[in-house]
């Protein structure tokens, strides 16, 4: 049961251009949606977030775009750079005492320079 | 400025073979996780701890057991490994509620192989 779905799973830019990755919810008690970014061998780590009562959040060059009515949120890279080349996991997360995150599969973006 | 630390780094085992992966943090969370990470299938919790003296299970928990050691400490085990517990481990930690802006912290991750 995928709580939290991702598209696409791959994704190739040109240098300069926007990169656009989708997530889908369908637990309404989601509070909290994070993304994060991974390089290889490396961990995640936390790029941007945002709560439900705003409907966009910018970040320099990263901007997530949250519909509550739709139960969609996303996040769009402008100006893309070959250094964005990652692999990006949105979550989602409930306010309860547990603090867990149910990730997205993952995105893995390839900015071609 | 260490922040998550997992060994080993990486490791080899044998169908059945029992081993334990370690994590500590440095600071001063309360919270911490450990997550498996599979191709196309992002990251799963697989136990949890809220806090330091608690745990519990997440979305796939069989085959795996952990412990709180301390507040710094959460390691896990796995008592009997199978060839489908190949994967990449990560620990997290935070300090508390992620819905207030307290991102999870990862380690580097343990990449474990079952033979």
């Amino acid at each position: 049961q995928q709580q939290v779905k991702q598209s696409p799973q791959s994704l190739i830019v040109q240098k300069g251009g926007i990169s656009i990755i989708n997530c889908a919810y369908e637990n309404t008690a989601f509070d909290y949606f994070p993304w994060y970014q991974q390089f290889p061998g490396k961990g995640p780590a936390l790029l941007i977030a945002i709560r439900p009562d705003v409907s966009e959040k910018k970040e320099g060059r990263f901007t997530i775009s949250f519909n509550k009515s739709a139960k969609q949120f996303s996040l769009h890279i402008m100006d893309s750079q070959p250094g964005d080349s990652a692999t990006y996991f949105c979550a989602a997360s409930k306010m309860d005492s547990s603090y867990k995150l149910i990730f997205g599969s993952g995105t893995r973006l390839l900015v071609r320079p | 400025n260490a922040g998550v630390t997992q060994t080993p780094k990486f490791q080899v085992l044998k169908t059945g073979q029992s081993m334990t992966l370690q994590c500590a943090q440095d600071m001063n969370h309360n919270s911490m996780y450990w997550y498996r990470q599979d191709p196309g299938m992002g990251l799963r919790l697989i136990y949890y701890s809220a806090s330091e003296g608690t745990t519990d299970k997440g979305e796939v928990p069989n085959g795996y057991n952990v412990s709180r050691l301390n507040k710094r400490e959460f390691s896990l085990r796995l008592e009997s490994a199978a060839p489908s517990q190949t994967s990449v481990y990560f620990c997290a930690s935070t300090t508390g509620p992620t819905g207030r802006n307290q991102p999870q912290h990862f380690g580097d991750g343990t990449r474990l192989s079952i033979l």
